[in-house]
């Protein structure tokens, strides 16, 4: 069973607010969630992270409804430079340590001029 | 210093070769991580550390074998791998909380391309 569902892929241009939903119906009270960015052949960046309502930095928002079972990171004004790889994580308590981090199949942003 | 330093950025060896990865971090985590990433797949746990100690082993097959010499240093050794070895293998480390949890961020290093011929 998959903790996280995001799109395959998204296309958006230059100037546009790009909003990557993810679905996690089976996430646990205490999970956060957080969201990664990887460019080709670099190892994942940390974006933002959150448990519930808003959350803001200086790069993107994340809006978790009260439910808590998606989330949907928004890029504001998108540039060619925000074309990569976007992963939803979400914990994984089935792992044998505790609750892990487990990658989903990320979303690929295509951003054209 | 928020940065995972990986050495080498690449690595091509034979089948019979023995190599070693290494991943060094000096921000003070106790968590420490290796992934496999094979192109257009998400990253794969293979091992874990805590505390310089092995948590978690994902079923990985003993031609790779992890080595946490210290807190800031993670070694991955390698020999007798197969073709389809061959990927991205990256490192990462968190602060570790009383017990894993999904709030501890990781931090990634740029990875180390492997080709097994």
């Amino acid at each position: 069973l998959a903790k996280t569902t995001q799109p395959i892929s998204m296309d958006s241009y230059e100037g546009q607010e790009v909003n990557i939903t993810c679905s996690h119906n089976n996430i646990a009270t205490n999970d956060y969630i957080t969201w990664y960015q990887q460019f080709p052949s670099q190892g994942p960046r940390f974006i933002i992270q959150g448990y519930k309502t808003k959350v803001t930095n200086e790069v993107a928002s994340l809006f978790i409804p009260a439910d808590r079972k998606s989330s949907t990171l928004s890029l504001p004004r998108v540039s060619l430079s925000d074309t990569a790889v976007y992963y939803c994580l979400v914990g994984d308590m089935n792992n044998n340590a505790g609750n892990m981090l487990t990658f989903g199949g990320g979303t690929r942003l295509m951003v054209k001029p | 210093d928020t940065e995972v330093t990986q050495t080498p950025k690449h690595l091509v060896m034979g089948m019979t070769n023995k190599k070693s990865l290494k991943c060094e971090q000096h921000m003070g985590h106790r968590a420490m991580y290796w992934y496999k990433q094979k192109a257009k797949k998400p990253p794969e746990l293979m091992f874990v550390y805590s505390y310089e100690k092995l948590s978690i082993n994902e079923s990985v097959p003993s031609r790779f074998s992890p080595e946490c010499p210290n807190s800031s240093l993670l070694n991955l050794h390698l020999h007798a791998l197969q073709p389809e070895d061959s990927a991205l293998y990256l490192c990462a480390s968190s602060q570790l909380t009383s017990a894993f949890s999904s709030r501890d961020t990781q931090y990634f290093g740029p990875g180390t391309r492997l080709t097994v011929l």
